[in-house]
């Protein structure tokens, strides 16, 4: 079966550090997508990893442990503008080029 | 420069109807998606095609036929539509490459609601 963890929601204060966790459970795996959605929006597309460690774009970073089937979002120097849902998302190389998305965790950052 | 679209944006409708969603790409790509998101924010791939093929078929009731005109086109129909289908309803393309894999581009959705 495919099973994909994440947090519901987080709360975290706008400037503060924040990391988001994402554990994953595939038959068959190419790589891991982070993805932002604001509310009413569609998703965009933060980060890939398809390699462990940790890739750093901007404010955004994501890390990933293959073995470990885990991966996890940083988000730096947080903006009120961050709130939004963040999913977790892994493609599968079963064929057919197939995505299978977290239930995503809600971010809300305070003032 | 839209890169995906969608039409109707909000789509509000009867039981028993059938209704179709309309998607279009500009991005050149070859695979194109479409995924629903309920109420939960669950999103939850329904069907693939690549190059006008399909290549994933979830399990979707067989009320839903997705029809794919040339690899820019991908459209939803959905017959006898039911309250359990009111969700929102997004289109996708990707690209796959080895370096960003299949980096997958939203359409802005279609809130279908059945009332």
């Amino acid at each position: 079966g495919q099973n994909i963890d994440q947090p519901t929601e987080m709360t975290a204060t706008e400037g503060a550090i924040v990391q988001i966790n994402c554990t994953y459970q595939t038959s068959g795996f190419n790589g891991l997508f982070w993805y932002q959605q604001h509310a009413g929006e569609a998703p965009t597309f933060l980060s890939y990893n398809v390699l462990d460690g940790l890739e750093e774009k901007g404010r955004f970073s994501s890390f990933l442990s293959r073995s470990k089937g885990y991966s996890y979002l940083l988000l730096k120097e947080l903006q009120m503008k961050d709130s939004a849902s963040y999913l977790c998302a892994v493609s599968l190389n079963t064929g057919g080029f197939k995505t299978i998305f977290g239930a995503g965790t809600r971010l809300f950052v305070k003032a | 420069d839209t890169a995906v679209s969608q039409t109707p944006k909000y789509l509000v409708t009867q039981m028993g109807n059938d209704k179709s969603i309309k998607c279009e790409q500009n991005l050149g790509h070859d695979t194109m998606y479409w995924y629903k998101q309920d109420s939960k924010k669950f999103l939850k791939i329904m069907f693939s095609y690549n190059n006008k093929e399909l290549i994933i078929n979830e399990t979707v009731p067989n009320r839903f036929s997705p029809k794919s005109p040339d690899k820019a086109h991908l459209n939803l129909h959905i017959n006898s539509l039911e309250l359990g289908d009111s969700a929102v309803y997004f289109c996708a393309s990707s690209q796959a490459t080895s370096g960003s894999g299949d980096t997958q581009y939203f359409g802005p959705g279609t809130r279908l609601t059945v009332l």
